[in-house]
C-alpha cells in the first residue's frame, strides 16, 4: 500500500498570513495514464469532507484561487495564500493512483 | 444540484449485519464510479470500497474484503454496503462518495454506524 505522510500535523496560522503543508507518498503516484492522482480534501468541523484539489493542482469548482496544489512523483505541496477564518479544519491529501486509495494522516489548521 | 444522502447506520452486536444506502440525485448517477469511505470517531479517513460505473468492477480494502459488498441499483439512483460480520473496528462515520477525475468530487453528510455488544 502507498503511505500518505503530512507535515506539519497541526498548524497554527495568523489571519490573513500563508500556510503550507507538506504530502510525501511511499511510491511515486504517476499513473499509467500519465496523471498523477493526488487530491487534497478539507473538513471543516462536524462536516463532511470537501475536495478542493484534484490531479496535483486543479482547484474544483467553487474552491477559492488562495488555494493552490503543487508537487510530483512523491512530493507534494498544498498552500493557502492568506487564511481566512473559514479555513480552520483538518486537511488531507490523498492518492487515488494505485488500490487501496490511501489518505494523510491530516493536519489540522487552526487560528492563533 | 448533486447531493448524496447515505441512511442505514445504527447500533449493531458484533458479528452482525447491517446494510447502508446512498441515495444520489441531481447528477447521471450511472455514469460514475462510487466509494465508501469511512471516519472512526476522532481519526482520520479510511477508504472501504468503489464500484465502477457500470459494475464491472469492484474493490476493497484488506480491512473489510470478505465482509463487505459494495452493490449499485443504477435503475434506482442508488449505492449500497452491505456489511456482515461487523466488529468493533468498523464503527465509524460512513461516506459515500462520486468519482471525479480520479478524485472523490462529492460527499454524502454520512451515517453512523456503532458496534457495541
Amino acid at each position: 500500500d502507498i503511505v500518505m505522510t503530512q507535515t506539519p500535523l497541526s498548524s497554527p496560522v495568523t489571519l490573513g498570513q500563508p500556510a503550507s503543508i507538506s504530502c510525501r507518498s511511499t511510491q511515486s503516484l504517476v499513473h499509467s495514464d500519465g496523471n498523477s492522482y493526488l487530491s487534497w480534501l478539507q473538513q471543516r468541523p462536524g462536516q463532511p469532507p470537501r475536495l478542493l484539489i484534484y490531479k496535483i493542482s486543479n482547484r474544483f469548482s467553487g474552491v477559492p484561487d488562495r488555494f493552490s496544489g503543487s508537487g510530483a512523483g512523491t512530493d507534494f505541496t498544498l498552500k493557502i495564500s492568506r487564511v481566512e477564518a473559514e479555513d480552520v479544519g483538518v486537511y488531507y491529501c490523498m492518492q487515488a493512483t494505485q488500490f487501496p486509495h490511501t489518505f494523510g494522516q491530516g493536519t489540522k489548521l487552526e487560528i492563533k | 444540484q448533486e447531493q448524496l444522502v447515505e441512511s442505514g447506520g445504527g447500533v449493531v452486536q458484533p458479528g452482525r449485519s447491517l446494510r447502508l444506502s446512498c441515495a444520489a440525485s441531481g447528477f447521471s448517477f450511472s455514469s460514475f464510479g462510487m466509494h465508501w469511505v469511512r471516519q472512526a470517531p476522532g481519526k482520520g479517513l479510511e477508504w472501504v470500497a468503489v464500484i465502477w460505473y457500470d459494475e464491472s468492477n469492484k474493490n476493497y480494502a484488506d480491512s473489510v474484503k470478505g465482509r463487505f459488498t459494495i452493490s449499485r441499483d443504477n435503475s434506482r439512483n442508488t449505492l449500497y454496503l452491505q456489511m456482515n460480520s461487523l466488529r468493533d473496528e468498523d464503527s465509524a462515520v460512513y461516506y459515500c462518495a462520486r468519482d471525479l477525475r480520479g478524485s472523490y468530487g462529492f460527499w454524502g453528510q454520512g451515517t453512523l454506524v456503532t458496534v457495541s455488544s
